[in-house]
């Protein structure tokens, strides 16, 4: 069974960093580009970030550029996003997904960003 | 940045037809993708390139395009399609992904 599983996540305060990380299995996960995608509770989705299938070109939303790393390992099948200079508006809950019309979200994981 | 837009609400009967509209410049030339999310659920794609169903979807789903604007059409609507539904496209280079703000579809 397809799945990606989400770890990291946390309260954070402004100014510091945060790693979240994504793991696939059940699928060849070198093959899809990935993605990481944020909705602030009660609020809609927003894209944030993405990555190529070989991690050689990576996309970023214009508020996290140069805050916000997106990186893979395809030897183990993970996803990583490095988030810099965290600010309140981050908060969110975070996932990672394929999103390509073979679609698999993670969990979610929630980032809250206070002092 | 690019926008797509989605009307915020949408109410139906059950076993009535819903109509969700997504409307952004790129989606002449780009594919509309539409996601449907549950309280508490990640989202779960329900239509994919304008108009394909991934497997598993019920076939009361299905998708149709426009000149700039896509289309969710849920044929038959029951109870547990009540969910926000968003969609979602790239700009007209594809190096920036998009969301429309969601549609609250109440049943």
């Amino acid at each position: 069974q397809a799945q990606l599983v989400q770890s990291g996540g946390g309260v954070v305060r402004p100014g510091r960093s945060l790693r979240l990380s994504c793991t696939g299995s059940g699928f060849t996960f070198g093959d899809f580009g990935m993605h990481w995608v944020r909705q602030v509770p009660g609020k809609g989705l927003e894209w944030v970030a993405a990555i190529s299938y070989d991690g050689r070109d990576t996309y970023y939303e214009d508020s996290v550029k140069g805050r916000f790393t997106i990186s893979r390992d395809n030897s183990k099948s993970t996803v990583d996003l490095q988030m810099s200079s965290l600010r309140p508006e981050d908060t969110a809950v975070y996932y990672c997904a394929t999103m390509t019309t073979v679609d698999y979200w993670g969990q979610g994981t929630l980032v809250t960003v206070s002092s | 940045s690019y926008q797509l837009t989605q009307p915020p609400s949408v109410s139906v009967s059950p076993g009535q037809t819903a109509r969700i509209t997504c409307s952004g410049d790129s989606l002449a030339k780009k594919y509309g993708y539409w996601y449907q999310q549950k309280p508490g659920q990640a989202p779960v794609l329900v239509i994919s390139k304008d108009n394909e169903r991934p497997s598993g979807i019920s076939e009361r789903f299905s998708g149709s395009s426009s000149g700039t604007t896509v289309t969710l059409t849920i044929s038959g609507v029951q109870a547990e399609d009540e969910a926000d539904y968003y969609c979602q496209s790239t700009d007209s280079v594809g190096t920036s992904w998009v969301f429309g703000g969601g549609t609250k579809l109440t049943v």
